[in-house]
C-alpha cells in the first residue's frame, strides 16, 4: 500500500531564504508526482508535474526533483517571500486508475517579513 | 478557459439528513475525482469517474456515492450523514497530456455536520 509522507510538518523562515521541502513514498513504482500548494479554506494549486521518466521540473522560483530508486523528491523554493506562505502537500498516483492521488500531511509553511 | 467549480460552497446539515455535492470540470476534461479533507486524515480519495462510469473507488462506506453525466459534470451523495463526514470536500478534473493525467482541483465545498 502507498504511503506518502512530508517532512517537516512545519517550518517558518526569514524572507529572501532558501528552502527545500521533502517527500517520499514506499512504492517506487509511480506513474508521476505533483506537487500542490493550499491556501487557508481553499482548494489546491498545482505547481509542479513530474512525470515518472523525468528527473526534475522547474517553474520560477520552484524545482520539483524526483528520485524513484529511493523513494523521494524535493520541492526548492528560491528566495522566498511571504507570499509563499501556504501549506504544500505531494501526491503520487496510488495504482490503479490515474484519477486516484495519495496526499502526503503536508508541510505547513510561514515565511516572515 | 475556466477553472473547475464546485457548488454550494458551504453547507450546513443535520445529522441523519443526506447531501448532493456538484462538481463542473475544465471543459474537454473527461475524468472527476473526489476527495475529503479533514484536519485529522488529510486528502483522502473518494472516487474517480470517467466517461460516465465510475473507474476506481476509495475505503469509505456505501453512505458515499457519486455519478457523472454526459456532459463529465459529476455529483457525489453522502446520505444519513454523520458528524465525522464534516469536511472540505474537493472535486478534480483531468486530461490526459504527454502520457500522464495533472489533475486540477475546485476550491471545494465545506460542509458542517451538525
Amino acid at each position: 500500500k502507498q504511503e506518502v509522507t512530508q517532512i517537516p510538518a512545519a517550518l517558518s523562515v526569514p524572507e529572501g531564504e532558501n528552502l527545500v521541502l521533502n517527500c517520499s513514498f514506499t512504492d517506487s513504482a509511480i506513474y508521476n508526482l505533483q506537487w500542490f500548494r493550499q491556501d487557508p479554506g481553499k482548494g489546491l494549486t498545482s505547481l509542479l508535474l513530474i512525470q515518472s521518466s523525468q528527473r526534475e521540473q522547474t517553474s520560477g522560483r520552484l524545482n520539483a526533483s524526483l528520485d524513484k530508486s529511493s523513494g523521494r523528491s524535493t520541492l526548492y523554493i528560491a528566495a522566498s517571500q511571504p507570499g509563499d506562505s501556504a501549506t504544500y502537500l505531494c501526491a503520487v498516483i496510488g495504482g490503479g486508475s490515474q484519477g486516484n492521488l495519495i496526499f502526503g500531511k503536508g508541510t505547513k509553511l510561514s515565511v516572515k517579513p | 478557459k475556466a477553472g473547475v467549480t464546485q457548488t454550494p460552497r458551504y453547507l450546513i446539515k443535520t445529522r441523519g439528513q443526506q447531501v448532493t455535492l456538484s462538481c463542473s470540470p475544465i471543459s474537454g476534461h473527461r475524468s472527476v475525482s473526489w476527495y475529503q479533507q479533514t484536519p485529522g486524515q488529510g486528502l483522502q480519495f473518494l472516487f474517480e469517474y470517467f466517461s460516465e462510469t465510475q473507474r476506481n473507488k476509495g475505503n469509505f462506506p456505501g453512505r458515499f456515492s457519486g455519478r457523472q453525466f454526459s456532459n463529465s459534470r459529476s455529483e457525489m451523495n453522502v446520505s444519513t450523514l454523520e458528524l465525522g463526514d464534516s469536511a472540505l470536500y474537493l472535486c478534480a478534473s483531468s486530461l490526459k497530456k504527454d502520457g500522464s493525467y495533472e489533475q486540477y482541483f475546485g476550491p471545494g465545498t465545506r460542509l458542517t455536520v451538525t
